[in-house]
């Protein structure tokens, strides 16, 4: 199965912007993959924030944003708060194979 | 209020069997794929099985496939998953969603 890759940690000041990525070692991700994004913090159940590449719920704060960009998905943080820090998994689908969650990345607010 | 609640975790010997229930309720639950992830003590998620509306089609993670089964009862609102043949690596908290929803997750701890 696929392995989706994702950076180890990052880290953003307060009010400042980070993009994390989701890559697939098949090729591009695409609209066709699907993409989600979760947020984890500890202790807690994943929460959707990004279904469908870009697409947000309704209680997905709106300083959050996907895309995808140079051929993978992204996950945006504009204006980062403190209650932001957390564990990001994005989640890519292989039509007829399953799906697969990316590495994770930690994101730190300092 | 859409809600997701596992049952059915526990202590369970390696080589073992253990089966999952995750009740739906405050959405069509008969209109979506459900999925049941896990996660290992200390690590990421992991992808597990889904399953299709109206269970038709079912995928599994190479790792469970012959060991695990996905189901459903659309009728009851209800998500399963059999796990059978059990080991150590299978210990996590196991989740179901809608990948909209999640339930708060169930702990499976394959143990001697």
């Amino acid at each position: 199965q696929a392995v989706v890759t994702q950076e180890p940690s990052l880290t953003v000041s307060p009010g400042g912007t980070v993009t994390l990525t989701c890559g697939s070692s098949t090729g591009a991700v695409t609209s066709g993959h699907y993409p989600y994004w979760f947020q984890q913090k500890p202790g807690q159940a994943p929460r959707t924030l990004i279904y469908l590449t870009s697409n947000k719920h309704s209680w997905t704060p709106a300083r959050f944003s996907g895309s995808l960009l140079g051929g993978k998905a992204a996950l945006t943080l504009s204006g980062a708060q403190p209650e932001d820090e957390a564990e990001y998994y994005c989640l890519l689908s292989y039509s007829g194979v399953g799906e697969v969650f990316g590495t994770g990345t930690k994101v730190t607010v300092l | 209020e859409v809600q997701l609640v596992e049952s059915g975790g526990g202590l369970v010997q390696p080589g073992g069997s253990l089966r999952l229930s995750c009740a739906a309720s405050g959405f069509t639950f008969s209109n979506y794929w459900m999925t049941w992830v896990r996660q290992a003590p200390g690590k990421g998620l992991e992808w597990v099985a889904n399953i299709m509306p109206d269970g038709s089609a079912k995928y599994y993670v190479d790792s469970v496939k012959g060991r695990f089964t996905i189901s459903r009862d659309n009728a009851r609102n209800s998500l399963y998953l059999q796990m059978n043949s059990l080991s150590a690596e299978d210990t996590a908290v196991y989740y179901c969603a809608n990948k909209d929803v999640w339930g708060q997750g169930t702990l499976v701890t394959v143990s001697s």
